[in-house]
Parts: C-alpha cells; sequence; structure tokens
C-alpha cells in the first residue's frame, strides 16, 4: 500500500528556521516526484515545486523560488521542506504528494498534510 | 505560466443534480489535466485524470471532458458525499491548479 506520513504540526516565530518532512512507503521512493503543495487557510490549492529523489532534481513553482528549499534523502525514502526564515505569511497546510513521471504527471498519492503555524 | 481559470468558484445543488464545472486554460494543454475532489480537513484525492480517464475506485458518476483548451468535470447525480471542494490541475508545463469549486447543499 503507497503511504506517505508527514511530520507533525509546527508552531515557529517569525524569522525561524523549518524543515518538514515526507515519508514514503510501499512503492520504489526514488522514481516518483514528490512535490509540495501549499494551502494557507480557507485558500487554493498551490504548487509549490517537486524534487525526483533518485538524483535530486529538483524544480520550483516561480512563486516559491528563492522562498524554500526541497530536498530528498533516498536512502530514507523522506522528502523535505525548508525554510530558512519563516513569515507569517507562512502559515498554511503543506502536503506533499507522489507525482508520476510519466504522461500524464498527474499526483496520485497525498499525504496528510502538515500544518505550520508563524506566529509571534 | 499557464493560468488555469475555474468557474464558478461555487454552486450550490441538491441530491440527484447533474453538476457541471469549468476549467479554462491559458494557452493549449492538450489534455494535461486533472481533477481532484477535496473535503474539509482532507487532503485532496485524484478524480480524473488526462482530462477524461478516471481514476481507479472513483465512482463512474464522475466525468470529464475537453474541448479545446476548455475542461469540464460533470457529476451526473450528486450524492451525498459528494458536497467537496474541486480542482483542476495542468500537468503539460510543471503544475498549475485552478482555484477551486465549492459545491455545497441547496
Amino acid at each position: 500500500e503507497v503511504q506517505l506520513v508527514q511530520s507533525g504540526a509546527e508552531v515557529k516565530k517569525p524569522g525561524e528556521s523549518l524543515k518538514i518532512s515526507c515519508k514514503g512507503s510501499g512503492y520504489t521512493f526514488s522514481t516518483y516526484w514528490i512535490a509540495w503543495v501549499r494551502q494557507m487557510p480557507g485558500k487554493g490549492l498551490e504548487w509549490m515545486g517537486v524534487i525526483y529523489p533518485d538524483d535530486s532534481e529538483t524544480r520550483y513553482s516561480p512563486s516559491f523560488q528563492g522562498q524554500v528549499t526541497i530536498s530528498a534523502d533516498k536512502s530514507i525514502s523522506t522528502a523535505y521542506l525548508q525554510w530558512s526564515s519563516l513569515k507569517a505569511s507562512d502559515t498554511a497546510i503543506h502536503y506533499c504528494a507522489r507525482g508520476l513521471t510519466t504522461d500524464p504527471y498527474y499526483f496520485d498519492f497525498w499525504g496528510p498534510g502538515t500544518l505550520v503555524t508563524v506566529s509571534s | 505560466d499557464i493560468h488555469m481559470t475555474q468557474s464558478p468558484s461555487s454552486l450550490s445543488a441538491s441530491v440527484g443534480d447533474r453538476v457541471t464545472i469549468t476549467c479554462r486554460a491559458s494557452q493549449n494543454i492538450i489534455s494535461y489535466l486533472n481533477w481532484y475532489q477535496q473535503k474539509p480537513g482532507k487532503a485532496p484525492k485524484l478524480l480524473i485524470y488526462a482530462a477524461s480517464s478516471l481514476q481507479s475506485g472513483v465512482p463512474s458518476r464522475f466525468s470529464g471532458s475537453r474541448s479545446g483548451t476548455d475542461f469540464t468535470l460533470t457529476i451526473s447525480s450528486l450524492q451525498p458525499e459528494d458536497f467537496a471542494t474541486y480542482y483542476c490541475q495542468q500537468s503539460h508545463s510543471s503544475w498549475t491548479f485552478g482555484q477551486g469549486t465549492r459545491v455545497e447543499v441547496k
């Protein structure tokens, strides 16, 4: 059974750093994209970026380029999303999802989400 | 960047109604269009991929179609468990989501 298990909710202050995780199981982790998707409170889904764990190829949405860093450790089937300096506007649920690397490139399995709250 | 315009942003419907949601791409995405359902407090769920292919396990009352750069998600007979928010997503050039359509009880 394919599963994506995400790290727990975080409460941080503005300016702090943070790294959240997404661990895949039930499939060959290194040969699918892992995507990160943001959902701000009461708002829609925003694609942030993806990583291909086998070679760590990474693509970012222009809206998130330079704002976050996506990484992966294929040896432990885990992908990460990190911030070096959080802002209040980073408050959101962040989902990871498995993405097909072949046509038609959809996201077929999703993690439950990690709520990040940034508040002074 | 490819922009996806979804309409309506919300609609009210009754059980048994036929519901149609539209998504328009800002440029040709061929059939690289996927639909997701999201219920409150839950992760999105893939319903339709490649414009009209039903994901395994999804009820056949859900269907998708394409006409040029316009895409449609249809629920043929709305069921109580279908009240949710629906998102389109293009996967032709990276990925972009539409802004979502909330289907509410009339």
